[in-house]
């Protein structure tokens, strides 16, 4: 069974901050997605990264895939209130497994104004 | 037009009943999931159907039952409701089996008293 783990489980931080949310595994991924989680809503895509070392950018958002596929990081320059929500990261494994993503339990962000 | 649409919203009702969760998507996707999500926010496959056909079935009690009447649909009807079924159930599409871009619906609450 391939796990994700995610840190920190839970983060509260003032409007402007920077944050990091990571997402670890002990297992190699042919990809990582991160969703983001508002409430009474369903997780919407924000990024898939494919590539060892990969950085993707999403105007304050910036996402990294481990070199070794294994693990990812989402950082979040100048946190704004409508940042605030549920960060789940997702990998989709290699061969048969490919058929469904594994899930972290998430980071609930909450930026205060 | 909402792009996976799910019915009911919320879901209340006692132990031992029968209930069904309705699930439609409107954007021509292969394959269509069913999601648990509990208390704790953890995501976890429950089913996926590719084509009307079923591909993932996960450790789930056959209390609960997916059908599949054309690949634009994905309902699932669970028997003799226990008190540990209560949950956030999000059904989900991609466009193909592997394809690991998720698209949710806004979920069903269900509690079960």
């Amino acid at each position: 069974t391939q796990l994700l783990e995610q840190s920190p489980q839970f983060l509260s931080i003032q409007e402007g901050e920077n944050l990091t949310v990571y997402c670890n595994s002990s297992s190699v991924f042919s990809s990582l997605q991160w969703y983001r989680q508002e409430p009474g809503e369903g997780p919407v895509l924000l990024v898939t990264v494919v590539t060892g070392g990969e950085v993707k950018k999403l105007k304050r958002l910036t996402f990294q895939f481990g070199d070794a596929r294994k693990d990812s990081s989402l950082h979040i320059t100048a946190a704004q209130p409508g940042d605030t929500g549920l960060y789940l990261c997702a990998g989709a494994g290699s061969g048969g497994s490919n058929y469904k993503l594994t899930f972290g339990k998430g980071t609930l962000l909450t930026v205060n104004p | 037009d909402t792009a996976v649409s799910q019915t009911p919203k919320y879901l209340v009702t006692q132990m031992g009943n029968d209930k069904s969760i309705k699930c439609e998507q409107n954007l021509g996707h292969d394959t269509m999931y069913w999601y648990k999500q509990d208390s704790k926010k953890f995501l976890k496959i429950m089913f996926s159907y590719n084509n009307k056909e079923l591909i993932i079935n996960e450790t789930v009690p056959n209390r609960f039952s997916p059908k599949s009447p054309d690949k634009a649909h994905l309902n699932l009807h669970i028997n003799s409701l226990e008190l540990g079924d209560s949950a956030v159930y999000f059904c989900a599409s991609s466009q193909v089996l592997a394809s690991e871009k998720l698209f949710f619906g806004s979920g069903t609450q269900l509690s079960v008293l």
